[in-house]
């Protein structure tokens, strides 16, 4: 069964440094997503991407982030100065059509962790 | 906005014992509603979803789930669980389309031999 693969499974950084998340989607699949886990919280909703634009970010989602799919295969998250709150499990998904019809399929994450 | 309350951080029981992993939302709209399951240093795993027609959903692993609608509630039931079933369990609403998932906080399944 198709996967969504995400690279690297745990990155470490210092606090400043830029990052980029890296994933690669289902193949076929036009819906991708970022979701975060920070220890002991709830999975958040970061953003969603489709058609090559962002259709919505929540309020994590600020200035610092930003996301691409430069290649048609990788789907990319950079965090531009990364903050100590920065540190979570970044999830990448993607769907084959609008959720519900279609669920998400969750990579295994990277942990990411700023020192 | 919707919101997801599992009520139940930890969970444990013994194997061969049913559970019940409680699940409630919050929303002024119809909503889809999903249960994942994460395992130990894995991804998030759809188990089972709930789109519209029967209430009652079956997922993989012998799991299932029934939509109340009246309760906000779509709690998650498995008869008899194994050992394999330890892990940690997401409750998920969304309006569909390119929305967004909301996640409630989880609830860890830990079964005892």
């Amino acid at each position: 069964e198709p996967e969504v693969t995400q690279t690297p499974s745990h990155q470490v950084t210092q606090m400043g440094q830029e990052v980029i998340l890296r994933c690669v989607p289902i193949s076929n699949h036009l819906y991708f997503y970022w979701y975060r886990q920070i220890l002991g919280q709830k999975v958040e909703f970061l953003v969603s991407f489709y058609n090559n634009e962002i259709s919505e970010k929540s309020e994590i989602f600020d200035d610092q982030f930003s996301v691409e799919r430069p290649d048609g295969s990788n789907f990319t998250l950079k965090i531009r100065s990364t903050k100590l709150e920065d540190s979570a499990m970044y999830f990448c998904a993607s769907s084959g059509a609008e959720q519900g019809v279609s669920p998400l399929h969750f990579g295994n994450g990277t942990r990411l962790t700023v020192t | 906005a919707q919101s997801v309350t599992q009520l139940d951080s930890q969970v444990p029981v013994f194997e061969e014992a049913p559970v019940e992993l409680r699940c409630n939302y919050s929303s002024s709209v119809s909503v889809y509603l999903f249960w994942y399951v994460q395992y130990p240093n894995q991804g998030l795993q759809l188990l089972l979803k709930y789109l519209s027609g029967s209430t009652l959903v079956k997922g993989i692993n012998g799991f299932e789930a029934e939509f109340n609608k009246s309760q906000t509630s779509f709690h998650l039931r498995k008869p008899s669980v194994h050992i394999s079933d330890t892990a940690e369990y997401f409750c998920a609403v969304t309006l569909g389309g390119a929305q967004k998932l909301v996640f409630g906080q989880g609830t860890r399944l830990t079964i005892n031999p």
